[in-house]
């Protein structure tokens, strides 16, 4: 149990479909992410929430669109994806955004996504 | 731009061998270093981390990091491995005015009971 719950956790999408994941800290935590892990590749950022304000966007397509209703929910919406999107998808979690302050991330389980 | 490397993309050791994975990152200023691990099926955890003072960190499960400022690096050692520790390591550096996390690809380690 790491606090930050992820659902589904697991999502099948044909091309033309609108999904969403979504991401919830139990941590009271102010500052959230969106992480990409794909095969071979590092983890990628893609966006950053911190007091459910935007403040990172890193060059994320369009198809991918996140919502910060408040500090403890997170989600991201999805639409007309494409196969080379299918990944893990981690939403995470931190007291603050700066790391100055020696903020630690917790991440949740991931939400498998897959598209056909 | 920050970027974390990771030498090694698989490891495969028997029980009870020593573990060293490597860490290097680049990154012109202060910088918090986190190992985080991923047994299989499972979420990402915080193995150990390092914000400032002793540069030999210990971390959960008997790991540890060493932090060499003038090498950039942050390896991660763990003297005897146990079947339980296959997994995937990642290595990542936080640093600057972000707080988000920079990541390495991950080193997979097999370990054969």
């Amino acid at each position: 149990e790491t606090g930050v719950t992820q659902t589904p956790r697991h999502l099948v999408m044909g091309m033309t479909n609108k999904k969403s994941l979504k991401c919830e800290q139990h941590l009271g935590h102010n500052a959230m992410y969106w992480y990409k892990q794909s095969a071979k590749k590092p983890l990628e950022l893609m966006f950053v929430y911190s007091l459910e304000e935007r403040v990172e966007n890193n060059s994320v397509p369009s198809r991918f669109s996140p919502e910060c209703p408040n500090s403890s929910h997170l989600f991201l919406h999805l639409h007309t994806l494409q196969p080379e999107d299918s990944a893990l998808y981690l939403c995470a979690s931190s007291q603050a955004r700066s790391a100055t302050s020696g903020n630690t991330i917790y991440f949740g389980e991931g939400s498998w996504l897959t598209v056909v | 731009a920050q970027s974390v490397s990771q030498h090694n993309h698989h490891v495969i050791l028997s029980e009870a061998a020593s573990l060293e994975l490597g860490c290097n990152y680049s990154y012109g200023g202060t910088v918090n270093l986190f190992w985080y691990v991923q047994y299989p099926g499972q979420h990402l955890q915080l193995l150990l981390k390092y914000f400032s003072g002793d540069p030999l960190v210990k971390g959960i499960k008997g790991f540890e990091a060493e932090f060499i400022k003038s090498k950039f690096s942050f390896n991660l050692r763990k003297p005897s491995v146990q079947w339980s520790d296959t997994a995937e390591y990642f290595c990542a550096i936080q640093g600057g005015s972000q707080g988000n996390l920079i990541f390495g690809k991950g080193t997979k380690l097999s370990v054969k009971p």
